[in-house]
This record gives structure tokens, sequence and C-alpha cells, in this order.
């Protein structure tokens, strides 16, 4: 069956510390996917990628830096987290079968910055 | 620029009550259109989607019909059960990005 996984799945960061959120998809998708959601606001991409060793920047990526050393890993990296960086975040795939592109989810990754 | 609209924030029902999820859109191209739901706990999964203008998608007992017309996308149920009670994204898709909206949270009361 196919599986986005995440890790950690519960993290507490001090302010101006680095934090990396982990990403694993079985799915063998191309697109990968990094959402944060806050009340209010929704779901807002950060950043996303189409293939190994590549990324592009979502409507929200001051803050943020991605990594995707492989078809399966997509890394989200906060080099000096800050208090505003507290959310959840969502890690997707997506399967790009006759032109419209489900996502396929993780189960997110609770970020406190302190 | 490409944007989805949800106005409603929160919406609270009894069981048994007819559901109606306002979506709007920004009219740039001829996007897909989505609706997710993601219960307490998990990621957002895809509840339904429409590829074409004027079609209608149904899953679940949900429905929602692409209007182009009015740039409209509205989720309906005709009864809502406890088990609905989560959270409901509107999204459009413009080539590789998913724009989702604010999201409604439906709470049924038994």
């Amino acid at each position: 069956e196919a599986a986005v996984t995440q890790s950690p799945r519960s993290k507490v960061a001090v302010t101006g510390g680095k934090v990396t959120l982990s990403c694993h998809q079985t799915n063998n998708h191309d697109y990968m996917y990094w959402y944060r959601q806050d009340t209010g606001h929704g779901l807002r991409l950060i950043h996303y990628s189409y293939v190994a060793d590549s990324t592009e920047k979502g409507d929200i990526p001051d803050g943020y830096k991605a990594s995707r050393p492989s078809q399966e890993n997509f890394s989200l990296i906060l080099e000096l987290a800050s208090l505003s960086q507290t959310a959840v975040y969502f890690c997707a795939s997506r399967d790009w079968g006759e032109n419209t592109g489900q996502l396929y989810f993780g189960e997110g990754s609770k970020l406190t910055v302190l | 620029g490409d944007s989805v609209i949800q106005m409603q924030g929160q919406v609270t029902l009894s069981e048994n009550d007819f559901l109606f999820i306002n979506c709007t859109y920004s009219t740039t191209g001829y996007p897909t259109l989505f609706w997710y739901v993601q219960y307490s706990g998990e990621g957002p999964q895809l509840l339904l989607q429409v590829t074409t203008a004027n079609n209608k998608g149904s899953s679940r007992g949900f429905e929602a019909t692409y209007d182009k017309g009015t740039t409209s996308f509205h989720l309906q149920k005709t009864s809502v059960q406890e088990i609905d009670s989560a959270v409901y994204y509107c999204a459009r898709n413009m080539g590789y990005k998913l724009t989702f909206g604010t999201g409604t949270s439906l709470l049924v009361d038994p």
C-alpha cells in the first residue's frame, strides 16, 4: 500500500536552533511537497520537488530550505527556528495519473518552537 | 493569482442535517478542483475531484459540481453523520501546485 511517513511526529525546538523534518515515500512518485498547516490559514505550500537533487520554492519558502537526495526522501530544514514557525507540517507525494494529480499526505509533524 | 476561498471556518450540525460548504476559486485557466477531508490526528486525504467544468464529482455520499460560470465548487451532503466530523478543504490544481482554501471544520452532534 502506498505510504508517506514523516519523522519526527512531534518536536520541541528552541529559538535559533536547527530543525530537520524528514519524509519518506514508497509510492514511487516523482513529485513531493511540504505544506504547513495553521489555524485560519489552511495548508500552505513551502517547497516542492519533481526530481532528486532539485527543489522548488512554493508560496511561503522564507525561513525554510528543502533537500531531495533521492526519489523516496524529501527533507525540510529550518536553519534558525523561530516562534512563528510553530505549526504542523505535512509532507505529500503526488500521483500524476491522467492529468489530475492526487496528493498522498503523511500524518504530519507537529513542531513547537519555544 | 491562484486562490481558493472558503468563507465558513466552522459549521455545526446535527445528524441527518443537510451540509453545504461554500468554495469559490479564482478564474485563471481551467483548473482541476478537489475536496480533501482531514480527520483528527491524520493527514488530509482526497474526498473527490472534478477535472472538467460543469461536471459533478461524488464520493461517500458527498457531491460537488464544478460550475465554471460562477467559479464555484461547493460541497454538499444530504444527511450528515457523526463520523463526517472533520476539516474539509477545497483545492485547485494549476500545473505542479495544489492550492488549498483555509478549511471548514465540521462538527456533527449525535
